[in-house]
């Protein structure tokens, strides 16, 4: 199926490390993607991770990638509440056409 | 334009009529996509087209979904006779391929509400 995976939500504190948890489907995917979405704004490309690594650090982010098991997390390391913002897993489906699948999205709210 | 543009931002609709949601993507790209938001849902793949070939529609919930690309540019969403679950927010994203390896790059969406 073309189901990505991901919990619904995650609070935590201010200055903790967040962990963002995804199970994607399609084991051909070239790149895996996460994108945020802030409250009342468009979604936008966060970071992406090509499936040849098993991690990618940019800055405050940490992409780890588990082929085996098709799973990708995403790491925030002392989240501010500006991170406080809803998180999506993506995946070029392949098949006939190489569509872009989101997650369910995860909501990470950060308490002060 | 330097962005996706979607119109309407806002839709109300009564239950039963016809709506159009259009999207101006990115100029240049190839690929387009829509997608439906609902409270709890996610982001729904509806409908994908990439430069001539054929759109994907396995997305599309009913019949009374559909849309069409001209000149391999706007598109244009139609849902027909309106159904309160068709209330949501419908977001379209262009990319300048379609395949993996490209950011796909969103428009802040219609919120369609049908009463």
């Amino acid at each position: 199926g073309e189901d990505v995976e991901q919990s619904l939500f995650l609070s935590v504190r201010e200055g903790d490390s967040s962990v963002i948890n995804c199970t994607y489907t399609d084991s051909s995917s070239t790149y895996l993607y996460w994108y945020k979405q802030e409250p009342g704004a468009g979604l936008q490309l966060l970071t992406y991770i090509f499936s040849n690594m098993d991690m990618k650090q940019d800055q405050r982010l940490t992409v780890l990638l588990n082929k085996k098991d098709k799973h990708l997390s995403l790491r925030i390391a002392d989240t501010q509440t500006g991170d406080s913002a809803i998180y999506f897993c993506a995946e070029p489906y392949g098949g006939a056409t190489n569509k872009l699948i989101f997650g369910t999205g995860t909501l990470l709210a950060v308490q002060p | 334009g330097a962005g996706v543009s979607q119109s309407p931002s806002n839709k109300v609709t009564e239950k039963g009529k016809d709506v159009e949601l259009r999207c101006d993507p990115i100029s240049g790209h190839t690929a387009l996509y829509w997608y439906r938001q609902s409270l709890g849902q996610g982001l729904e793949f509806l409908i994908y087209f990439q430069g001539n070939s054929a759109p994907d529609k396995s997305g599309l919930p009913s019949d009374r979904f559909s849309a069409e690309r001209t000149g391999g540019s706007v598109s244009t969403l139609t849902i027909q006779r309106t159904q309160q679950e068709d209330s949501a927010v419908y977001l379209c994203a262009s990319s300048f391929t379609g395949t993996g390896g490209t950011e796909a790059f969103f428009g802040q969406g219609t919120r369609l509400t049908v009463v």
